[in-house]
């Protein structure tokens, strides 16, 4: 099993540039999320879903957007980069729901905004 | 919505000493998780205490909780440089109806040969 994988690995945009953010999973987990980490905060969570067709905001969801129409995929959309969008974002499934169990993470994106 | 905070920040020990780090909270929690990071890598799930348990031991790492003082502690016996990493606590609780899991800022542990 590749587990979660995340694509790209290193990505860098103008402001006011879009770009989707792909993680995919292939464990069957029902759950995924998106994570942002940022120097001294910890990870702060964007978006997350519990199923194909069902998602819902995390703590800091301006200015992204999800869906999941499979159960692999769960793809993470900046409509319009601004610098403060500059950080580490991690993609996580998991079998449980939110904080009921163990998360699997990908191995990050690393996004630079000018 | 920062729940868990870790304490020390940072801890550089010589390998073959425990290291030892704590996580307090402040709210009430459902459970209670660590996980690693090694540089540039993504988070690895150590191990997952329950409000209702007071201790839990894997391998070399031993997790108490207490719920009393609202913290719990991450011990790691005999380390190895390859404990270098950032150790994070997640925190599982009730919030606007809804389960989430809120991770504290993590200390940094280096383990010198």
């Amino acid at each position: 099993n590749a587990g979660v994988t995340q694509t790209p690995k290193f990505q860098v945009l103008k402001t006011g540039q879009s770009m989707t953010l792909q993680c995919a999973q292939d464990m069957n987990h029902e759950y995924m999320s998106w994570y942002r980490q940022d120097p001294g905060m910890g990870l702060r969570l964007i978006h997350y879903s519990v199923g194909a067709g069902i998602t819902d905001q995390g703590e800091v969801p301006n200015g992204y957007n999800v869906s999941r129409s499979t159960t692999e995929d769960f793809p993470l959309r900046l409509l319009s980069a601004a610098p403060s969008q500059t950080s580490v974002y991690f993609c996580a499934s998991s079998s449980w729901p939110s904080g009921r169990g163990e998360q699997f993470f990908g191995p990050g994106t690393r996004l630079t905004v000018l | 919505s920062q729940q868990g905070e870790e304490d020390p920040q940072a801890l550089s020990i010589q390998e073959g000493e425990n290291a030892t780090m704590n996580c307090s909270y402040k709210t009430s929690i459902n459970n209670l998780q660590w996980y690693r990071q090694n540089s540039g890598r993504g988070l690895v799930h150590l191990i997952l205490i329950r409000s209702n348990e007071r201790e839990k031991h894997s391998g070399r790492l031993r997790v108490t909780l207490d719920t009393s003082k609202k913290s719990s502690s991450l011990l790691i016996t005999a380390s190895r440089a390859a404990d270098t990493a950032s150790y994070f606590c997640a925190t599982s609780s009730y919030q606007g109806g809804s389960e989430k899991l809120v991770f504290g800022k993590g200390t940094k542990l280096t383990v010198n040969p």
